[in-house]
């Protein structure tokens, strides 16, 4: 079985601040990870994947995630905060074999304060 | 590429009606789709995996007969909510994961959402 942890459902920093949103993942076999975001009443958008390739995978909007294994976790980053990525983000994992499942943390608002 | 519609963006109909939703791959086929459902401030929950051809799979809790799902097609997915109630205003979204050559790790790609509001 597999589940996710978002450590922390709001986050609020300064415009130009480091972001950083904490994702840790429970799994009996390995998983592949995501971070999405969305945006108010939209779907999600894809920010960056794990598929057990680089560790450290660079997404768009300047997001960053690393895969520590051996802290069963995935957590998100971003050097520089901008107005724009006020939104809410959502990690979820998936194993690499059978079932397609995605099974999503709790979710993250980020606030960006001017 | 792999961009996913679903109409309509947003519907409110009475009590006691029935409203369908679609869901479409637009530039690929999907084998599988799912139908989620988001309550404000929440999660996505899964409700069921639809496979073209065959019954969709409901996960525990979620009513099928309350909620039908028909993937007739590789394009095409629907969600129908029967006899809604002001209880089933949500969020419903879609999502859908191509054939196989199509960018695979179990990526799904979303729809944009379909705002559900039962009077």
């Amino acid at each position: 079985a597999q589940s996710v942890t978002q450590l922390g459902s709001h986050v609020s920093v300064s415009e130009g601040a480091l972001v950083l949103l904490r994702c840790n993942y429970s799994s009996s076999v390995p998983p592949y990870l995501f971070w999405y975001v969305q945006y108010p009443n939209q779907g999600l958008q894809l920010l960056l994947k794990y598929t057990s390739a680089a560790t450290l995978v660079k997404g768009i909007n300047g997001f960053e995630a690393e895969f520590k294994k051996s802290e069963t976790s995935f957590h998100l980053t971003k050097p520089s905060a901008h107005m724009s990525d006020a939104a809410e983000y959502f990690c979820a994992v998936t194993p690499i074999q059978g079932a397609q499942k995605l099974v999503f943390g709790q979710g993250t608002r980020l606030t960006i304060n001017p | 590429g792999a961009v996913v519609s679903q109409h309509p963006s947003w519907v409110i109909c009475k009590s006691g009606t029935s409203v369908k939703i679609e869901c479409r791959s637009l530039d690929f086929q999907a084998t599988t789709m799912f139908w989620y459902r988001q309550f404000p401030k929440q999660s996505l929950m899964l409700m069921a995996t639809s496979n073209e051809g065959s019954k969709a799979t409901y996960e525990q809790g979620v009513e099928k007969d309350k909620f039908l799902i028909n993937h007739a097609s590789l394009t095409l997915s629907t969600l129908t909510v029967t006899s809604a109630h002001p209880e089933d205003s949500s969020f419903y979204i879609c999502s859908a994961v191509g054939t196989s050559g199509m960018i695979s790790y179990n990526e799904q790609f979303f729809g944009p959402g379909t705002r559900l509001t039962v009077l």
